[in-house]
């Protein structure tokens, strides 16, 4: 079974506001990487970080692998409709392109 | 320059049948692993493929096996189907054993055992 536990499952969103999501483990992991998902589709790499500590950026995308490389935060600034769909992380024991541990997901949706 | 491709991109097979499954990894990437997501789920890890060798497998039983071969694309064969194995599989490529070079996923094949 999966060994990363993802919060929240689903949230709502706003156009303009900030999201917030975390993925923690109870096993180390020497990287954490966050994919997104939409229907139909395979999931695509958002960030990867590979030191605990560690905070990186992709546009309004931000994330931080924690200081007792067991957890995990990704949060998301000013969100626009795209940013519908579910995120993952991803741990992995290694450095190196081997097998990746998912969490369950976060489902990201817009207020009607 | 050509992402992961997969196919069939659907099918559907009755309990106990066999089915294979296709991955071409992105150009320049000589590495393949399988994911199985059943639905509301993340991905589970099932095997990784480099040099044609399975390098390391998850908690998946001996039904599921795959190949890698000269080209590195790769196929996963599943014996004995199950209900239980209805699910998306995921293929995802990677340039092996280097820093950096996260893996890429396929759009998957979505499996349904009746």
């Amino acid at each position: 079974g999966q060994q990363l536990n993802q919060s929240p499952q689903s949230m709502f969103i706003q156009e303009g506001e900030d999201v917030s999501m975390n993925c923690t483990s109870s096993s180390i992991f020497n990287t954490w990487l966050w994919y997104k998902q939409d229907p139909g589709e395979g999931p695509v790499l958002l960030i990867a970080l590979y030191k605990a500590g560690e905070l990186t950026s992709n546009g309004r995308l931000t994330a931080q692998f924690g200081i007792t490389r067991k957890d995990s935060f990704l949060n998301i600034s000013a969100s626009i409709p795209s940013d519908v769909g579910i995120y993952f992380c991803a741990g992995r024991f290694d450095n190196a392109g081997n097998m990746l541990t998912f969490g369950g997901g976060t489902r990201l949706m817009v207020k009607p | 320059d050509a992402g992961v491709t997969q196919s069939p991109t659907h099918l559907i097979k009755t309990r106990g049948q066999q089915v294979t499954l296709r991955c071409s990894p992105k150009s320049g990437h000589d590495t393949v692993s399988w994911y199985q997501q059943a639905l509301g789920q993340g991905p589970q890890f099932i095997f990784q493929y480099y040099e044609e060798e399975e390098r390391q497998r998850g908690n998946f039983p001996d039904r599921f096996s795959g190949h890698q071969f000269p080209n590195y694309s790769s196929e996963l064969n599943v014996n004995a189907l199950l209900l239980g194995d209805s699910a998306l599989y995921l293929c995802a490529s990677n340039r092996g054993l280097v820093l950096g070079y996260e893996q890429y996923f396929g759009p998957g094949t979505r499996l349904t055992v009746t």
